[in-house]
């Protein structure tokens, strides 16, 4: 596709439930990057994935959240169990290999955990 | 470690006036630094990065950036502002000198009053 893709755009669970978020990158971005922006606030990183390496996961917040990515496609962000601290916005980002290539963000995925 | 700061939550600027959003760094090595806007309700938008060379660099929609080395600062800058650049803006650098990871830092708010 042209740009990232995400879905859903907006998730409403009650909590307890357990979440499941996708990214679609740009072909050919070996990077890819999970966010989380709480509302009115910065970004922060939860994981980032590049070709086959092991992923970076020391941003994820606890042992409920997870992270998958099948080869250089789509990868999904799971959430378990989900509590109201977990409501925000999940931000996909993917680049090109190389040292600093820009990250190409999709439009994110509006979580609300009632 | 590398991280960058945003002294100003927010900057408020009246249309057709120059505008400044400021960025300062902390990086060991060369710095590599990029400035992102969010525009409501939308992922994250490349806007220009600085790798080598001159110190001026240029970008999207009109803004530009001043690598300063000795004053460690990246601000981005604009000559006229419009009122359709108001968003959150955010500054960003590598992780590592691999540069495929970012931190960013905690944005500004600029608000272009018409």
């Amino acid at each position: 596709g042209a740009g990232v893709s995400q879905s859903p755009s907006n998730k409403v669970t009650e909590k307890g439930k357990d979440v499941e978020l996708r990214c679609d990158p740009i072909s050919g971005h070996t990077a890819l990057y999970w966010y989380r922006q709480r509302l009115g606030q910065g970004l922060e990183f939860l994981i980032y994935f590049q070709g086959n390496s092991a992923p970076d996961k020391s941003g994820l917040p606890s042992d409920r959240f997870s992270a998958e990515r099948t080869g250089e496609s789509v990868s999904t962000l799971t959430i378990q169990r989900t509590q109201q601290e977990d409501s925000a916005v999940y931000l996909c980002a993917s680049s090109l290999q190389g040292t600093n290539t820009e990250a190409f963000f999709g439009q994110g995925t509006r979580l609300t955990v009632v | 470690a590398q991280s960058v700061a945003q002294p100003e939550d927010q900057v408020n600027v009246a249309e057709g006036n120059p505008l400044t959003v400021k960025c300062t760094y902390s990086v060991s090595g060369n710095p590599y630094l990029f400035w992102y806007v969010q525009y409501p309700n939308r992922g994250l938008q490349f806007l220009l990065k600085y790798i080598t060379g001159d110190n001026l660099v240029k970008g999207s929609y009109g803004f530009e950036a001043e690598f300063n080395k000795s004053q460690t600062s990246f601000h981005l800058k604009k000559p006229s502002a419009l009122v359709s650049d108001s968003a959150l803006y955010f500054c960003a650098v590598p992780l590592d000198n691999y540069g495929q990871n970012f931190v960013f830092g905690p944005g500004t708010r600029l608000s272009v009053l018409p």
